[in-house]
């Protein structure tokens, strides 16, 4: 089962911020947080992922809190092609069960005109 | 470079049926994932390939069945086709599936009539 838990769905205007929680109160010291998107009919793209520090890279910024139980993804400037549906996932690398990714439901963020 | 390339796109078998698909992973990967994924279940992983073995599987039925080739390609077989496996294969490559992202194809579309 997925440890994650996200919101089933989310809209956000175009060229605004997009804030996309997630939830990992179970998340165990050795695992990382990842972000992934698909768009519709497409494989999954990796966007970011981090460990307990703020991450950001050139498509997104990871917020991780303090106590490591919850995370949020924030697209700076949402466009159109930003409307995907968001997986968070929790992964312990660097163990063998580290390539079994483990997607939940993810989040349909809707970006409008 | 070439991104993980995966054929065919689209196949339609009948049931009973044995379907083959391929995957060619990003060069310099050595795993290679395979997921399932489908409107019900979601993004269920199948198993993974690492230097021509399998390294880790999920909960799917002895009809799946994969394999890896020296140069990383790896293919994944269904035989004795049901409707329920209609669904999008995708694959996922990765350098060595333990502590990098992994990166999807576009996935084959198999349909079961």
């Amino acid at each position: 089962d997925a440890k994650t838990t996200q919101p089933t769905s989310m809209d956000c205007a175009e060229g605004r911020a997009a804030n996309l929680p997630c939830n990992h109160s179970t998340i165990s010291g050795n695992e990382y947080v990842y972000w992934y998107r698909q768009i519709h009919s497409q494989g999954p793209q990796y966007i970011i992922h981090g460990l307990k520090n703020n991450e950001t890279n050139e498509m997104a910024s990871l917020i991780i809190t303090e106590d490591r139980k919850s995370s949020t993804l924030i697209l700076p400037h949402a466009t159109l092609r930003d409307t995907a549906v968001y997986y968070c996932i929790v992964r312990a690398l660097e163990s063998s069960s580290a390539s079994k990714i483990i997607f939940g439901s993810g989040t349909r963020l809707s970006i409008r005109p | 470079k070439a991104g993980v390339t995966q054929t065919p796109r689209y196949l339609i078998k009948t049931r009973g049926q044995q379907v083959t698909l391929s995957c060619s992973p990003i060069s310099g990967h050595r795993s290679v994932s395979w997921y399932q994924q489908t409107p019900g279940q979601g993004l269920q992983f199948l198993f993974e390939y690492f230097s021509e073995t399998q390294r880790n599987k999920g909960n799917f039925p002895g009809r799946f069945s994969g394999r890896q080739f020296s140069n990383s390609r790896s293919e994944m077989n269904v035989s004795t086709l049901e409707l329920g496996d209609s669904a999008l294969y995708l694959c996922a490559s990765s350098y060595d599936g333990l502590n990098t992202e992994a990166f999807f194809g576009q996935g084959t579309r198999l349909t079961v009539v």
